[in-house]
């Protein structure tokens, strides 16, 4: 069975930084592309970012590129996303999903002073 | 950006009928490789999204055949047949052939 679960967030103040972590079990992670989508309280999805299964291929969102680093650990089934100079318009729950398939069950990050 | 477009944004429905969805992109989501990269995921209350269709009409493992998926280039439907109460919840499709991907607003269906 496809489990992804997110860990990391919580209360972070603005300009401050976070790391969430996404595990992945029941697959062969390094055979997969993975996304980092957010959904803010009460609004529909956003995608975030994307890598693909080797690291080669990265893309994100505008409203994130520069700030955001998406990445991955194939050795350890985790997919990373590093948030820097976080805004409160990143309230939001952040979901990591193999390609559009399977998503996690997400994990809030607020940012508020 | 691709923008797409769903109607309605509310749906309210009887256990048994039928209904459509739209999802209308602002270009053709025609890929170079002549694939369609449309889905349509299906968020229920307090859950996280399941896609149900993938590629305009390819239902994913396990999805009933109640869903049907159809549409090409910028026009795209979404019909479940039967409504049943599992079903309630956000629909939303999402275009996977351009960056950035991009989502339709959603859906609420809702039981009358």
């Amino acid at each position: 069975e496809v489990q992804l679960v997110e860990s990391g967030g919580g209360l972070v103040q603005p300009g401050r930084s976070l790391k969430l972590s996404c595990v992945a079990s029941g697959f062969t992670f390094s055979n997969y592309g993975m996304n980092w989508i957010r959904q803010a309280p009460g609004k529909g999805l956003e995608w975030v970012a994307y890598i693909s299964s080797g690291s080669s291929y990265i893309y994100y969102a505008e409203t994130v590129k520069g700030r955001f680093t998406i990445s991955r650990d194939n050795a350890k089934n985790t997919l990373y996303l590093q948030m820097t100079s976080l805004r409160s318009e990143d309230t939001a729950l952040y979901y990591c999903a193999r390609g559009w398939e399977s998503w996690g069950q997400g994990v809030m990050v607020t940012v508020s002073s | 950006d691709v923008v797409m477009t769903q109607t309605p944004p509310s749906l309210s429905v009887a256990i048994g009928q039928s209904v459509s969805i739209s999802c209308k992109s602002s270009q053709s989501l025609v890929a170079s490789d002549k694939n369609t990269y449309l889905n349509w995921l299906l968020q229920s209350p307090g859950r996280s999204p399941k896609r149900l269709i993938y590629q305009v009409s390819k239902l994913d493992s396990g999805v009933p055949d109640r869903f049907s998926g159809s549409g090409s280039e910028k026009d795209f439907t979404l019909k479940i047949s039967r409504v049943e109460a599992e079903d309630l919840g956000v629909y939303y499709c999402l275009q996977g052939t351009h960056l950035p991907r991009t989502f339709g607003g959603g859906t609420k269906l809702e039981l009358k």
